[in-house]
């Protein structure tokens, strides 16, 4: 059973364009985090995001958590060749006091072309 | 801090041969954590070491597989015998809370 699903797969844009990407669940969950990967190496973590309806910026991404705390959005403003990558979304259940377990979506592949 | 350090990056084997990964999690961090990763499944979580202890270790696969933190600085993965099926990036991850630090991880072919 995949709980969180990403959309859409694979996404090729120009530089400068802007795009969004999602992450959708049928499950709440206490937090949710946004990773950037890059072929050849380890998810970075770019955001937590913990209450619902929160909106975070970084730079020139913005990530927003659903009211229902069940999905969340990755929106990027003029896309530059360097925001290339793997992007997954990850939830946490805060289960019994423990929230270690972290469910990966299977990712959205950006490409952006310059 | 060097990050989380994994090795060997690459490792190509024989099926039926024992292979082992290792990490060594940021100094400070009580959570270690191992995932594998394929185009198939995404990344999944194999193992779960809390100061030392393994926790969770319900995303093993199977009996070839097995995992040590013998101390704070080291973890191991093992695979014996590996299987061609166990073809993924492994990679290892640490925490001192709920974010995850991951390594370069290690591309393993088994052949």
């Amino acid at each position: 059973t995949q709980l969180l699903e990403q959309s859409p797969q694979f996404l090729s844009i120009q530089e400068g364009e802007n795009l969004t990407v999602y992450c959708n669940s049928s499950s709440v969950f206490s937090s949710l985090q946004w990773y950037r990967q890059e072929p050849g190496e380890g998810p970075v973590l770019l955001v937590t995001v913990v209450t619902g309806g929160e909106v975070k910026k970084l730079k020139r991404l913005t990530f927003q958590f659903g009211d229902a705390r069940k999905d969340s959005s990755l929106h990027i403003t003029a896309a530059q060749p360097g925001d290339t990558g793997l992007y997954l979304c990850a939830g946490a259940k805060n289960s019994g006091g423990s929230n270690y377990k972290l469910t990966f979506g299977k990712g959205t592949l950006l490409t952006v072309n310059p | 801090d060097a990050g989380v350090i994994q090795s060997p990056r690459h490792e190509v084997t024989e099926m039926g041969q024992e292979v082992t990964l290792r990490c060594k999690p940021i100094s400070g961090h009580n959570s270690l954590f191992w995932y594998r990763q394929t185009m198939m499944r995404g990344l999944e979580l194999l193992i779960y070491f809390n100061n030392n202890v393994p926790i969770d270790d319900s995303g093993m696969p199977e009996d070839r597989f097995s995992a040590k933190m013998p101390n704070a600085s080291f973890s191991t993965l093992k695979i014996q015998p590996s299987e061609p099926r166990d073809s993924a990036v492994y990679f290892c991850a640490s925490s001192p809370g709920t974010g995850r630090i991951f390594g370069s991880g290690t591309q393993l072919s088994v052949l």
